[in-house]
């Protein structure tokens, strides 16, 4: 069981341009969470999937986030015209079920802005 | 107010000492996790937790649902038990699978 995968490990884009993040779920498991971690404003949560089906997207900022889940096996989270503001640790998240469930982890993307 | 409230928010021991890190909750829980973050970012799951008491190792965590709190205690700390460590919680009601950080505690165990 390789884990939770996310790539790119470090992203870094100039202002404007677009980020595409990637994430692998553990082989089976339904539900994939996405969160972005700041030093101001910590660990908070962004959207999460349910059998592929969007179910929540109340952490997403308004414009330019977006995320999908084209097949069980990956979920990808894409910044259109990035800004300095955007720069974080993006972290994806899996489990078994929804709620009540544990969460596992995937080491991260930490993208910058300049 | 914040959903989360984690204390202390820094804590220096030297190695051997006990730690009590804990967590308190302004809404009902379904459920909550301690995690420890590791220096480049990456989460780790130390304890599920969503009542009662858990021990592995070193580490004991005890989550009291009634009183919306939870600790996590380290025992007999090392040098490498230094780092961030979180908690977060789940929502009770509705579809709240999402977690809910807190702010995390910063350990630094010395020599």
């Amino acid at each position: 069981n390789a884990g939770v995968i996310q790539t790119p490990r470090h992203k870094v884009t100039g202002k404007g341009q677009e980020a595409t993040l990637w994430c692998e779920p553990i082989s089976g498991h339904s539900a994939v969470f996405w969160y972005r971690q700041t030093i101001v404003q910590g660990l908070e949560f962004l959207t999460y999937f349910r059998n592929q089906a969007p179910i929540d997207d109340s952490g997403m900022p308004k414009e330019r986030f977006s995320a999908q889940m084209p097949n069980q096996s990956h979920s990808t989270l894409k910044i259109q015209s990035t800004q300095p503001q955007d720069s974080a640790v993006y972290l994806c998240a899996s489990s078994d079920r929804l709620g009540g469930a544990e969460q596992f982890f995937g080491p991260g993307t930490r993208l910058t802005v300049l | 107010g914040q959903q989360v409230q984690q204390s202390p928010a820094s804590l220096v021991l030297q190695e051997g000492e006990n730690a009590e890190l804990q967590c308190n909750f302004s809404t009902s829980l379904n459920s909550m996790q301690w995690f420890y973050q590791r220096p480049e970012g990456s989460l780790v799951s130390l304890f599920y937790n969503p009542s009662g008491t858990k021990q592995s190792g070193r580490l004991t965590s005890t989550t009291v649902i009634k009183e919306r709190r939870s600790s996590l205690h380290i025992s007999s700390s090392q040098i490498t038990d230094s780092g961030t460590y979180l908690c977060a919680m789940e929502r009770s009601g509705g579809s709240n699978a999402k977690l809910t950080f807190g702010k995390g505690t910063k350990l630094s165990v010395k020599s």
